[in-house]
């Protein structure tokens, strides 16, 4: 099982500011990974595809980037309504498997 | 439209059985290979489990907590997936949620919540 490891595990942020989460994988996953952004009490979202690939209608701040085995999520300035978890997910073996997730809070 | 909404969770004891239904509009249901995630209480995201489409072979894969116990089904008439679960576990209590995709899971529903308790 390949497993994901995110980091940071939370992170208090400022509306504006520039947010980079990371996703390291267990072993190389190609482009395989994905990520997903969850708010409180609903379900998780799709951001980004393969790495680098925007969602349809995901706001243009949230861009992604890696290949192998790190990978990265950025949120250029940051606004209030991101305050979410965020997951990283690989498909490129079974069993599909996901980060531990990113908690980001506002200030 | 994309639509997913999943229904069946609710209380059950351990060792029981519970099957949760998941029914899907505003794409091509028969073309889509469905996933179930679960979520447990504070915790973060668990695969459970999929079907591919008929056309894709329509078969399963599951995660090891889950193999032998849960089975996943489909009606592509009524553009519906099944989770069946038997032998429930304390450790099953999640909420649980279908989601479209074979590699990448695009759309979700808004989740079902299992408990499993004496």
């Amino acid at each position: 099982e390949i497993v994901l490891t995110q980091s940071p595990d939370f992170q208090s942020v400022t509306p504006k500011e520039k947010v980079t989460i990371t996703c390291r994988a267990s072993q190389s996953i190609g482009s395989d990974l994905h990520w997903y952004q969850q708010k409180p009490d609903q379900s998780p979202k799709l951001l980004i595809k393969y790495a680098s690939q925007s969602f349809s209608g995901v706001p243009s701040r949230f861009s992604g980037s890696g290949s192998g085995t790190d990978f990265t999520l950025i949120i250029n300035s940051l606004e209030a309504e991101d305050a979410a978890t965020y997951y990283c997910h690989q498909s490129s073996s079974l069993p599909h498997t996901f980060g531990q997730g990113t908690k980001l809070e506002i200030k | 439209e994309v639509q997913m909404v999943e229904s069946g969770g609710g209380l059950v004891k351990p060792g029981g059985s519970l099957r949760l239904s998941c029914a899907a509009s505003g794409f091509t249901f028969s073309n889509a290979w469905m996933n179930w995630v679960r979520q447990a209480p504070g915790k973060g995201l668990e695969w459970v489990g999929r079907i591919k489409s008929k056309p894709s072979g329509g078969t399963t894969d599951y995660a090891a907590p889950v193999k032998g116990r849960f089975t996943v089904s489909r009606d592509d008439s009524i553009n519906t997936v099944y989770l069946q679960m038997n032998s429930l576990k304390t450790e099953d209590t999640a909420v649980y949620y279908c989601s479209t995709g074979g590699y990448f899971f695009d759309f979700w529903g808004q989740g079902t919540l299992v408990t499993v308790s004496s």
